[in-house]
């Protein structure tokens, strides 16, 4: 099975800044990867998918990249909304899996 | 409105039985997998089972192998999610969501676009 990792666990960060967090997978997963957010007491909403490729409606200041093992998303200029817990997801294979999220706190 | 809405979510006792419903309305859901993904109170999100558009194709977590059944009903347009021997570590939000996919590029990219809002399974004696 594949098992993401998202570093770090716990980032907190001002408005306007310049956030990356990251997920590597155990084995290559090509561009097989999203990443979602997600609000307390809230479902998760997609944000990205095929690693880069950025869900209708989710403002561009949310970036995706890498392949393989290892991928970033990245926040540019953080607005008071980004405020919440990220997570990537393979869906390279059964079963798919999330990494164990990133909660984005404000400083 | 493209929508998906749980329910069926109870305070079950451990060794119970429990189906949860997913019911889907703004688009064709008889041309989508669907999945089931779960959340443990403070924890992180689980995958747990997907079906195919006509139920011929069913995968599950190991955790839940053996124990939860994926089915869907296309005339209902609804999506089920039978769980027995029910576990305090099956408490959780159960979330059903839409898997669809991106072919553009040529190569086919998945993703859950669309998610309900939950239902809360409690396993407590």
């Amino acid at each position: 099975d594949i098992q993401l990792t998202q570093s770090p666990s716990f980032l907190s960060a001002s408005v306007g800044d310049r956030v990356t967090i990251t997920c590597r997978a155990s084995q290559g997963i090509r561009s097989y990867l999203a990443w979602y957010q997600q609000k307390p007491g809230k479902a998760p909403k997609l944000l990205i998918y095929a690693a880069s490729t950025l869900q209708s409606g989710v403002p561009s200041r949310f970036r995706g990249s890498g392949s393989g093992t290892e991928f970033t998303l990245t926040i540019s200029s953080l607005q008071p909304e980004d405020f919440a817990t990220y997570y990537c997801q393979h869906l390279k294979s059964y079963p798919y899996s999330f990494g164990q999220g990133t909660k984005l706190e404000i400083k | 409105e493209v929508q998906l809405v749980e329910s069926g979510g109870v305070l079950v006792q451990p060794g119970g039985s429990l189906r949860l419903s997913c019911a889907a309305s703004g688009f064709t859901f008889s041309t989508f997998w669907m999945s089931w993904v779960r959340q443990a109170p403070g924890k992180g999100l689980e995958w747990v089972a997907n079906i195919k558009q006509d139920g011929s194709e069913k995968w599950y977590v190991d955790s839940v192998k053996g124990r939860f059944t994926i089915s869907r009903d296309n005339a209902k347009n609804s999506l089920y999610l039978q769980m027995n021997s029910l576990r305090a570590e099956d408490t959780a939000v159960y979330y059903c969501a839409r898997r669809d996919y991106d072919f553009s590029s040529g190569i086919l990219y998945y993703y859950m676009d669309v998610w309900g809002k939950g239902t809360t399974v409690t396993v407590s004696s």
